[in-house]
C-alpha cells in the first residue's frame, strides 16, 4: 500500500506550458520533501516544506504543503525541456521514517 | 555539499552469487538508507541505520543484510542473488539539520541478476 500518491504518473507536454503535479495522503507527516531524478541518476532533493500551508519557491517551481500537512503540490510554470524528470514526493512521519511516492514522469517536449 | 558515492553505477552478477553494494558519504550524517527502486512500485526501503554497527529492516529486507562499522560506509549485501533482485539500488544519509531531516542520494547501482 502506497501510503503517498502523486498524480499524474506521467505527464507530457509542450515547452512553455504550465502545469501542476500532486501528492497526496491520509497521514500527516511532519514535513515533505520533493525530489528530481533524472534517467540512470540518483534523485536530488530539490525543497522541503514543514508547516501547514507553507509556500516555497525555487525559481519557476512553487511548492505547497497543504494545511493539514497530508498532501503536497508542486507547480511549475514555462516549463523548460530541462524539467524533463521523474519527480518524487517523500513524507517524513514522526518516527524520522520517510515514505515515496511513486513518482510522477514528465516529458517537456521542444 | 553532501557527496554520496556508491561503488558501482552498473553491475551484473550471477543467480546464487553474492552481492556487495558499498555506500560512501562524507558529512558525518548518523542515518544511511538502502532502497530498491522498480518501475511502477517506486522507492522501497530495504534497511537503515542510525548508527555505527546499529540497522533496522526497512519494509523488503528479506534476500538482504547490511553491515555499518563505520559511520560513513554502509553496505547492502545480496547473500545469494536471484533474478527478482534485478533492480535500481539506491543509498542515503541523512542528518538533523537546522531542524529539518533531509535525504541525500547517491547515483545508485542498477543491478542485473542473470
Amino acid at each position: 500500500t502506497q501510503l503517498l500518491e502523486q498524480s499524474p504518473q506521467f505527464l507530457s507536454i509542450q515547452e512553455g506550458e504550465n502545469l501542476t503535479v500532486y501528492c497526496n495522503s491520509s497521514s500527516v507527516f511532519s514535513s515533505l520533501q520533493w525530489y528530481r531524478q533524472e534517467p540512470g541518476e540518483g534523485p536530488v532533493l530539490l525543497v522541503t516544506v514543514v508547516t501547514g500551508g507553507e509556500v516555497k519557491k525555487l525559481k519557476r517551481l512553487t511548492f505547497q504543503f497543504g494545511d493539514a500537512r497530508k498532501d503536497s503540490s508542486l507547480h511549475i510554470t514555462a516549463a523548460q525541456p530541462g524539467d524533463t524528470g521523474l519527480y518524487l514526493c517523500a513524507g517524513l512521519d514522526n518516527f524520522n521514517k520517510f515514505y515515496f511516492g511513486s513518482g510522477t514522469k514528465l516529458n517537456v517536449k521542444p | 555539499d553532501v557527496k554520496v558515492t556508491q561503488s558501482s553505477r552498473y553491475l551484473v552478477k550471477r543467480t546464487g552469487e553474492k552481492v556487495f553494494l558499498e555506500c560512501v558519504q562524507d558529512m558525518d550524517h548518523e542515518n544511511m538508507f538502502w532502497y530498491r527502486q522498480d518501475p511502477g512500485l517506486g522507492l522501497r526501503l530495504i534497511y537503515f541505520s542510525y548508527d555505527v554497527k546499529m540497522k533496522e529492516k526497512g519494509d523488503i529486507p528479506e534476500g538482504y543484510s547490511v553491515s555499518r562499522e563505520k559511520k560513513e560506509r554502509f553496505s547492502l549485501i545480496l547473500e545469494s542473488a536471484s533474478t527478482n533482485q534485478t533492480s535500481m539500488y539506491l543509498c542515503a544519509s541523512s542528518t538533523l539539520a537546522g531542524g529539518l531531516y533531509e535525504q541525500y542520494f547517491g547515483p545508485g547501482t542498477r543491478l542485473t541478476v542473470t
